[in-house]
């Protein structure tokens, strides 16, 4: 059983609220990653940390921010959120190496309204 | 660059048939290959991961793979599909020290 976690799991807010979702692992992994999914959708990594105080954009642009100031701890922030910001989000953590398999947390269901 | 193709973004069975979904890769490095599956509204879920210790990979809830290397496919099998199977497929191929390159998913509908 993963132990990563996230919340909220679902989420509706308003037009230009300020969000963090939380994402947390008890794996001690190093890295750790943020993806966008679309429902029925591919996933697209939109941020990735290779540990403490890195962080790198991913594929897909997007307009959150990510910080890593904990291993256990990847929290994503939109500051002002937008309709258009209405996806999964899914947070996913690994182990150093290459053949090392990505733990997934259940998601973060956002609407923005 | 890795990349990897899912052929069939829609697959449907019968219950009690053989589930077929494919995966290819596209590697200049020998390629570390998973296959995790998504239950609707839940996170990914590994099935099984090829360690190169055998070429035909067994995974959770009866499904295997089998990696063919002059192919380069590692398609996911079940002998006998069942309801609970219904559910969205996601290959994806390590070998960069970045990140997991995952394929677009199929999406697996068992028929009663």
């Amino acid at each position: 059983e993963a132990d990563i976690y996230q919340t909220p799991r679902y989420l509706v807010i308003g037009t230009g609220k300020k969000i963090t979702l939380e994402c947390s692992q008890t794996m001690g992994h190093d890295k750790m990653y943020w993806y966008q999914q679309d429902p029925g959708m591919e996933l697209h990594l939109i941020h990735y940390s290779y540990g403490v105080n890195s962080t790198e954009k991913g594929d897909l642009s997007s307009e959150s921010t990510v910080s890593r100031i904990r291993t256990e701890h990847f929290p994503l922030t939109l500051e002002s959120a937008r309709p258009s910001h209405t996806s999964q989000y899914l947070c996913a953590s690994s182990a150093t190496g290459l053949n090392t398999e990505a733990f997934f947390g259940q998601g973060t269901r956002l609407t923005v309204v | 660059a890795q990349s990897v193709t899912q052929l069939g973004s829609h697959v449907s069975v019968s219950e009690g048939a053989l589930v077929l979904l494919r995966c290819n890769y596209s590697s200049s490095v020998p390629p570390y290959l998973f296959w995790y599956v998504q239950y609707p509204n839940q996170g990914l879920q590994l099935l099984l991961k090829y360690t190169s210790a055998a070429t035909l990979v067994k995974g959770i809830n009866g499904f295997e793979a089998e990696f063919k290397k002059s192919e380069t496919s590692f398609h996911l099998t079940k002998p006998s599909a069942h309801m609970s199977d219904a559910a969205e497929y996601f290959c994806a191929a390590g070998g960069s020290a970045r990140q997991l390159t995952f394929g677009s998913g199929t999406q697996l509908t068992v028929l009663p």
